[in-house]
């Protein structure tokens, strides 16, 4: 089966940096992507890894360890726009397995 | 098109009804999801299509869902009998190859919020 955690909600203020942290066990690996979801809006691509390491994109940057199943995303110089819910998905062969996703609320 | 366009955008119907939910995904994406999103909750995939085949429905809640797609582009999503725990938003996706990867990710449409009275 599928297990992907991630927290429910967190909070930062703007300007700060927040790290969204996601833990997975599936039964296969393809990569890991990082969706960002506004309220009532679809998910939108923000990073993949599929490789061990740090990818940086701009004020976000995601780390990837498949040995301990542990990915996070980096969000820096947090503005108000960035408050959404951000998805962690796991691919295994076509399909994309997701966490509950992490609500962040930035408060000025 | 631009992007995935689902229809309608909003869906109120009456327990027991049977409701159509439609995808339009990115010109020439071979592959599309359906997921479904309840309140407060992940995305839970429902079904995978590769050009007009499914190799996998295992995550069609009941009998009672069933989708099909055609011409290797429009999908649609019929649920029979709707029930109230089928009221969710109905996320389809599409991406260009088999495998999402960084240049290949999937794009989602706006979804269609269904609620059954």
């Amino acid at each position: 089966g599928q297990n992907i955690d991630q927290p429910t909600e967190m909070t930062a203020t703007e300007g700060a940096i927040v790290q969204i942290n996601c833990t997975y066990q599936t039964s296969g690996f393809n990569g890991l992507f990082w969706y960002q979801q506004h309220a009532g809006e679809a998910p939108t691509f923000l990073s993949y890894n599929v490789l061990d390491g740090l990818e940086e994109k701009g004020r976000f940057s995601s780390f990837l360890s498949r040995s301990k199943g542990y990915s996070y995303l980096l969000l820096k110089e947090l503005q108000m726009k960035d408050s959404a819910s951000y998805l962690c998905a796991v691919n295994n062969d076509y399909k994309l397995s997701f966490g509950a996703g992490t609500t962040v609320t930035v408060r000025a | 098109g631009a992007g995935v366009s689902q229809s309608p955008s909003n869906k109120v119907t009456e327990k027991g009804k049977d409701v159509e939910l439609r995808c339009d995904p990115i010109s020439g994406h071979t592959a599309l999801y359906w997921y479904r999103q309840s309140l407060g909750q992940g995305l839970e995939f429902l079904i995978y299509f590769q050009g007009n085949s499914a190799p996998d429905k295992s995550g069609l809640p009941s009998d009672r869902f069933s989708a099909e797609r055609t011409g290797g582009s429009v999908s649609t999503l019929t649920i029979q009998r709707t029930q109230q725990e089928d009221s969710a938003v109905y996320l389809c996706a599409s991406s260009l190859e088999r495998y999402p990867a960084w240049n290949t990710e999937a794009f989602f449409g706006q979804g269609t919020r269904l609620t059954v009275v």
